[in-house]
């Protein structure tokens, strides 16, 4: 079984509806992170979480929300979908107990298209 | 200038040879230092992690890293046709180690 998941894997969407997309993790993490992908730019980080009452922007967070409901869950939305945010998002986990080391566990993606 | 920066390739080596990918980084007083392979299509997974100057080995893959010349670098010996991926260069920025900062990547192919 996947430690981290993730749910839809793909989806395509209309601009202007509000999207959420799921992480959930067996890991026992309490750090958790959402990251996008685009070609050339790499993984940028748009939100990350120590627990469930720490939440935190990360360099591309307008336009995205987030809710950690859980140690193990952690929700990303779009409010109102624009065509740029089509991308491919990926979560991830990192253990507190690590420390700075920080070593991340990513879930599987879902590729999101905004039409 | 980017935080991470790696060349984004392709690097193409034959099977066999050994792959050297490169990445250099902006902050200084980073402290934790990663290589991840991903597969197209895939999600990232850590294969290096690396925190002290020097060299760490890890089977085919060695990581290496020089704090003063805010250089790191991953060499994979006896390449295979499997290895052909992009490797992502990621930091921990600063001493809090919290904010990791990913490169672009450097996407190698990897010839039988």
């Amino acid at each position: 079984d996947a430690d981290v998941t993730q749910t839809p894997r793909n989806r395509i969407t209309k601009t202007g509806k509000r999207i959420m997309l799921e992480c959930s993790q067996t890991k026992g993490h309490d750090r958790m992170y959402w990251y996008r992908q685009d070609p050339g730019l790499g993984l940028r980080l748009i939100y990350y979480s120590f627990d469930v009452k720490d939440i935190n922007k990360g360099e591309i967070s307008d336009g995205y929300s987030v809710s950690r409901q859980a140690q193990a869950k952690f929700s990303l939305s779009l409010e109102s979908a624009i065509p740029n945010q089509t991308a491919l998002y990926f979560c991830a986990t990192s253990d507190l107990r690590q420390g700075g080391a920080n070593e991340q566990f990513f879930g599987p993606g879902t590729r999101l298209t905004v039409l | 200038q980017k935080e991470v920066e790696q060349n984004s390739g392709p690097l193409s080596v034959p099977e066999g040879a050994i792959a050297s990918l490169n990445c250099t980084y902006s902050d200084r007083v980073s402290q934790s230092f990663f290589w991840y392979r991903q597969y197209s299509g895939k999600s990232p997974e850590l294969i290096m992690s690396i925190y002290s100057n020097g060299d760490k080995e890890d089977g085919r893959f060695t990581a290496q890293l020089n704090k003063a010349s805010q250089y790191v670098s991953l060499l994979i010996r006896d390449s295979q046709p499997s290895d052909s991926a992009t490797y992502l260069c990621a930091v921990n920025l600063g001493t809090g180690g919290f904010k990791t900062i990913f490169g672009a990547g450097t996407r190698l192919f990897v010839k039988a």
